[in-house]
């Protein structure tokens, strides 16, 4: 069993919809992550909150939201998406007290139709 | 632009053999370095981390890094059908935050045939 879970796993949203993904780690982690896998690419850095604040903002437009209500939630919230952004989602964290390794949740599939 | 350089593959190699993976990567102050597991369909699993220069051994696996030369590498011994997957490169540059925030590789497609 994971120690970072995410839910859904799997989303199919229109172009319209508003939806949410959601984390939640267990591994009493300081720092969590999104990442974007989409094929034929690697794995892109979305977004990073280290001690609760938002350190990275890998230039993603603001169609994707992040939200850390603490340190052990993680949310993206996604609304008026475009096909392309149709991909694996993965949340993942991490600890500076264990160099920082960074461990992934199982992804949430994304369709946007 | 900080890059991580991997052989996209496909790499085919017969059950029992020593499967080589490599790696390279652009950032030269990079500090840590990763290799992850990802089954089709599946997330990413880490296999091992290396951050000094030299081998590192774990069961199977050895990974091999040269920050002279900027290259990191995995080995896995006996290699079994299971092993079949895409290994994914990663490194954490140089940089000093406090988190981790790793540039990863295209991966590479694995295939050990029986």
């Amino acid at each position: 069993e994971t120690g970072v879970t995410q839910t859904p796993r799997h989303l199919v949203m229109g172009m319209t919809n508003k939806k949410s993904l959601k984390c939640e780690q267990h591994l009493g982690h300081n720092a969590m992550y999104w990442y974007k896998q989409s094929a034929k690419k690697p794995l892109e850095l979305m977004f990073v909150y280290s001690l609760e604040e938002r350190v990275e903002n890998n230039s993603v437009p603001s169609r994707f939201s992040p939200e850390c209500p603490n340190s052990s939630h993680l949310f993206l919230h996604l609304h008026t998406l475009q096909p392309e952004d149709s991909a694996l989602y993965l949340c993942a964290s991490s600890s500076t007290k264990t160099g920082n390794t960074i461990y992934f949740g199982e992804g949430s599939w994304l369709t946007v139709v | 632009q900080k890059e991580v350089e991997q052989n996209s593959g496909p790499l085919s190699v017969p059950e029992g053999a020593i499967a080589s993976l490599n790696c390279t990567y652009s950032d030269r102050g990079s500090q840590s370095f990763f290799w992850y597991r990802q089954y089709s369909g599946k997330s990413p699993e880490l296999i091992m981390f290396i951050y000094s220069n030299g081998d590192k051994e774990d069961g199977r696996f050895t990974a091999q890094l040269n920050k002279a030369s900027q290259y990191v590498s995995l080995l896995i011994r006996d290699s079994q059908p299971s092993d079949s997957a895409t290994y994914l490169c990663a490194v954490n540059p140089a940089g000093g935050t406090s988190y981790g925030k790793l540039t990863f590789g295209q991966g590479t497609i694995l295939t050990v045939h029986p």
